[in-house]
């Protein structure tokens, strides 16, 4: 069984500031990790992902992410809040390569102040 | 190229009916997955569709059921409608290419409410 947990339903940033999402996971299998993003009334667009390659994930639009298997975490930063950045983000687990089968974390709305 | 496509966008029905979504995949996908986002329960996955072919279900009751295409598009069907399947429901498509094969591609979803 696999499942995820991301700290904090909400954060706020000041426009320029770092963003950090936290995400952890747990899985009996090396896992798949992805990040998505949700802007209102829009689907879900990906981010990026940890397929078992490089450990320092980078991203579209600047995030990137780190998976650390002794901490079971995959957080997302940036290191400088856009107001574009304003949206919900979603972490998720796959335990395949194809990615599909998603389970998905509680996900974590950011707002950002100007 | 254009996305994947869900219709209809927002959908109202009452409790004991059933309904039916349709999705259309990006030109050339023929995996589709379906997911189930509420408030309460977040983001959940329904099943996956290849070839026509169920490959994968989450943990759903029947009522909710799926189909695919010769032409990849699906549709699912929720049948005797409850309160509780008010969702936003997203459809996938992903590639069997290398280069993005573990990439989910979402459409926008339909809003279905149930009165």
């Amino acid at each position: 069984a696999q499942s995820v947990t991301q700290l904090g339903s909400h954060v706020s940033v000041s426009e320029g500031a770092l963003v950090l999402l936290r995400c952890n996971y747990s899985s009996s299998v090396p896992p798949y990790l992805f990040w998505y993003v949700q802007y209102p009334n829009q689907g879900l667009q990906l981010l990026l992902k940890y397929t078992s390659a490089a450990t320092l994930v980078k991203g579209i639009n600047g995030f990137e992410a780190e998976f650390k298997k002794s901490e079971t975490s995959f957080h997302l930063t940036k290191p400088s809040a856009h107001m574009s950045d304003a949206a919900e983000y979603f972490c998720a687990v796959s335990e395949n390569n194809a990615g599909n089968m998603l389970t998905f974390g509680g996900g974590t709305r950011l707002m950002v102040k100007p | 190229k254009a996305g994947v496509t869900q219709t209809p966008r927002y959908l109202i029905k009452t409790r004991g009916q059933q309904v039916t979504l349709s999705c259309s995949p990006i030109s050339g996908h023929r995996s589709v997955s379906w997911y189930q986002q509420t408030p309460g329960q977040g983001l959940q996955f329904l099943f996956e569709y290849f070839s026509e072919t169920q490959r994968n279900k989450g943990n759903f009751p029947g009522r909710f059921s799926g189909r695919q295409f010769s032409n990849s598009r699906s549709e699912m069907n929720v049948s005797t409608l409850e309160l509780g399947d008010s969702a936003l429901y997203l459809c996938a498509s992903r590639s069997r290419l290398v280069s993005s094969y573990n990439e989910q591609f979402f459409g926008p979803g339909t809003r279905l409410t149930v009165l």
